[in-house]
């Protein structure tokens, strides 16, 4: 199957700083990229949704000005957390598909933990 | 809307035994189904899906799923437990097979016993 690198795999970060996760599908173009959050013992729960060129839907209760998603090319979108709290410590996967109907593949996830 | 319900959070077997692992959704509309596995430190990896004909799937690793829309369930089995199987186990909805998001259940945890 295709590649989707995540990067980074782990990273801490105090309260108040910015955190940048980038999500790369590598051998394929990217038209749709989706953000998910797992907190411990739960579901993963969907985010966002980025697409090429535009801006990013946001899911019910996820702050955008907080949560700022970018798409910028077919083979890269980031995910910064701004301000950063510890409830926002978390395990954030990306995934990315080629179009509508096909397989989407995920990204190892990062595991963030802000103190 | 849709939602996935995975039932027990942590499932053991002994080494060469069944693997059972049980999965209920609700969906509105005709559903996609997926059955990922996650290995400590990595990304989603999927094991099978249903979108439409066939309703038991054969998936990677001897694993297969059969979905039943009578009992909306499409649980996962594989005869015979080997330790490398053990790993979170997710199974999914959607709304199509692809780029619509997924709706994920909560996980089970399988361990496998020598």
């Amino acid at each position: 199957g295709a590649v989707v690198s995540q990067h980074p795999s782990w990273v801490i970060c105090k309260s108040g700083t910015s955190v940048k996760i980038e999500c790369r599908s590598l051998d394929f173009q990217a038209t749709t990229m989706f953000w998910y959050r797992q907190f411990p013992k739960q579901s993963l729960m969907l985010m966002a949704t980025s697409n090429e060129g535009s801006k990013a839907t946001y899911e019910q209760g996820v702050e955008k000005d907080k949560f700022l998603i970018n798409h910028a090319s077919l083979t890269l979108s980031t995910l910064t957390v701004t301000s950063a709290h510890p409830e926002d410590s978390s395990f954030y996967i990306c995934s990315a598909t080629v179009s509508l109907n096909t397989e989407a593949f995920f990204g190892q996830g990062t595991r963030l933990t802000v103190v | 809307a849709q939602s996935v319900t995975q039932l027990g959070s942590h499932v053991s077997v002994s080494e060469g035994a069944l693997v059972l692992l049980r999965c209920n959704y609700s969906s509105s509309v005709p559903p996609y189904l997926f059955w990922y596995v996650q290995y400590p430190n990595q990304g989603l990896q999927l094991l099978l899906k249903y979108t439409t004909g066939a309703t038991l799937v054969k998936g990677i690793n001897g694993f297969e799923a059969e979905f039943k829309k009578s009992e909306t369930s499409f649980h996962l089995t594989k005869p015979s437990a080997h330790m490398s199987d053990a790993a979170e186990y997710f199974c999914a909805v959607s709304k199509n097979s692809g780029n619509t998001p997924l709706v994920f259940g909560k996980g089970t945890r399988l361990s496998v016993i020598a």
